[in-house]
C-alpha cells in the first residue's frame, strides 16, 4: 500500500531562515502524482503544486522550490526567506494512476516567527 | 470565480441522530471528493464521484456513511446513527475530471462536525 511520511510534526523558524520539510513516500506504482497542500490557520486546504512520476526536475516558485529524487523517494520542499505569512500546516500528498483517491502525509506544522 | 463551497460550517449533533453535509462544487467541475480530518487519524479520503457515480467508495468507514451526487453538482454527505468518533472536519473537494493525473482537486473550507 502507498504511504506519505512526513517525519517533521512541528518545526519553528524565525523569520528570513530557509526551512526545508522533507517528505518521503512509499509505492510500488511506476506511474503517480505527488502534491503539496497548504493548510493556513483559516483551515482551507491551498493547493501548491504537482508532479509527476516520470519528472524529476527541481521546479522553483518565488521563495518556494521543490526537489523530487525518485532513487530516494522523496518529495522535499524549501522556503527561502520565511516570513509570517508562511505560518500554516503543509501536506505532502501522494495520488496514483487514474483514480481520485489522495493519500495525505501527517502534516508539518511550520511557525515563522517575527 | 466561486470555489468549492460547503454547509453548515459548523454542526453540532448529539450522539445517535443523523447529520447531513453539503458540498457545493466549482462549477463545470465533474469530480467531487469526501474527506475527513481529524485529530487522531489525519486527514483520510472518503468516496469520490465522477459526475453521479461513485467509482471509489473505500474509504467510508462504515454503513452508517453514505453519500450520494444528483444532476453531477451538489453532493450530500449523510451519518446516520452519529458517535463521538465521528467528530472531525469533513472536507470535500472537486476537480474538472476525476483522476490525480489530469486535475488538481480544490477543496471547501469544510464543515466542522461535533457529536456530543
Amino acid at each position: 500500500a502507498q504511504k506519505v511520511t512526513q517525519a517533521q510534526t512541528e518545526i519553528s523558524v524565525v523569520e528570513k531562515e530557509d526551512v526545508t520539510l522533507d517528505c518521503v513516500y512509499e509505492t510500488r506504482d511506476t506511474t503517480y502524482y505527488l502534491f503539496w497542500y497548504k493548510q493556513p490557520p483559516s483551515g482551507e486546504l491551498v493547493f501548491l503544486i504537482r508532479r509527476n512520476s516520470f519528472d524529476e526536475q527541481n521546479e522553483i516558485s518565488g521563495r518556494y522550490s521543490w526537489n523530487f529524487q525518485k532513487s530516494t523517494s522523496s518529495f522535499n520542499f524549501t522556503i527561502t526567506a520565511s516570513q509570517v505569512v508562511d505560518s500554516a500546516v503543509y501536506f505532502c500528498v501522494y495520488g496514483s494512476g487514474n483514480t481520485g483517491k489522495l493519500i495525505f502525509g501527517q502534516g508539518t506544522t511550520l511557525q515563522v516567527k517575527p | 470565480g466561486a470555489g468549492v463551497s460547503q454547509s453548515p460550517s459548523n454542526k453540532v449533533t448529539e450522539k445517535g441522530k443523523d447529520v447531513e453535509l453539503r458540498c457545493d462544487p466549482i462549477s463545470g467541475h465533474t469530480a467531487l471528493y469526501w474527506y475527513r480530518q481529524s485529530l487522531g487519524q489525519g486527514l483520510e479520503f472518503l468516496i469520490y464521484f465522477q459526475g453521479n457515480s461513485a467509482p471509489d467508495k473505500s474509504g467510508l468507514p462504515s454503513d452508517r456513511f453514505s453519500a450520494e451526487r444528483t444532476g453531477g453538482s451538489v453532493s450530500t454527505l449523510t451519518i446516520q446513527r452519529t458517535q463521538q468518533e465521528d467528530s472531525a472536519v469533513y472536507l470535500c473537494a472537486s476537480s474538472l475530471v476525476a483522476g490525480v493525473g489530469t486535475d488538481t482537486q480544490y477543496f471547501g473550507p469544510g464543515t466542522r462536525l461535533t457529536v456530543l
